[in-house]
């Protein structure tokens, strides 16, 4: 079955890098994405990576894909306190199907 | 362009009684999604369609009902609401992929308690 797992809770010093990981169960996932949900909203794309590659970096966010090991993790560098959200980790194994998603990580960001 | 649009925003109901969640969504959309959101739980797939006329069952699908009838509208009810449909709904949008990724849209949510 599908599973998609994540840490709860992080809480990094402004300034900071944050690292959230997440690991999932499912070989066959294509798409692995990080969304961003900030409080009373939706989510947000902030950033997805194709099965076949191991990182992918924009501007502040570098995302990390260990295929062997289903691990996925989103690094956002010179973290600030508008980075304080529930970020999700998602899978689907195409771009047609639903997506999966973790149980969330809460960033919290200390000034 | 207004995106994915979820009506109402908040609603309270009694146990028993029934209501219908809209999700419209303006970009053409073919897929269409309705999760909810519960603390600790993450977001969990209740329904979804494939495109006009079409649903499937999610991960969580009891106890509620859908319906397609408009490529741009995705229905949600419930037929008699229960405490633990108490939740925040969101209803997502994406486009038919051909091959490559497609981002899904979310709406703003809909906070519904039953009590």
């Amino acid at each position: 079955g599908e599973d998609v797992e994540q840490s709860l809770f992080l809480s990094v010093r402004e300034g900071d890098s944050s690292v959230i990981n997440c690991t999932y169960t499912d070989s066959s996932s294509t798409y692995l994405y990080w969304y961003k949900q900030e409080p009373g909203a939706g989510l947000q794309l902030l950033t997805y990576i194709f099965s076949n590659m191991d990182m992918k970096q924009d501007q502040r966010l570098t995302v990390l894909l260990n295929k062997k090991d289903k691990h996925l993790s989103l690094r956002i560098a010179d973290t600030q306190t508008g980075d304080s959200a529930i970020y999700f980790c998602a899978e689907s194994k195409s771009g047609n199907t639903p997506l999966v998603f973790g149980k969330g990580t809460r960033l919290s960001v200390i000034a | 362009n207004a995106g994915v649009t979820q009506t109402p925003k908040f609603r309270v109901l009694k146990t028993g009684q029934s209501m219908t969640l809209l999700c419209a969504q303006d970009m053409n959309h073919e897929y269409m999604y309705w999760y909810r959101q519960d603390p600790g739980m993450g977001l969990r797939l209740i329904h979804y369609s494939v495109g006009e006329g079409t649903t499937a069952k999610g991960e969580v699908p009891d106890g509620y009902n859908v319906s397609r009838l408009k490529k741009q509208n995705f229905l949600l009810g419930l037929e008699s609401a229960a405490p633990s449909q108490t939740s925040v709904y969101f209803c997502a949008s994406r486009v038919r992929g051909a091959g490559g990724n497609t981002e899904a849209f979310f709406g703003q949510g809909t906070r519904l308690t039953v009590v």
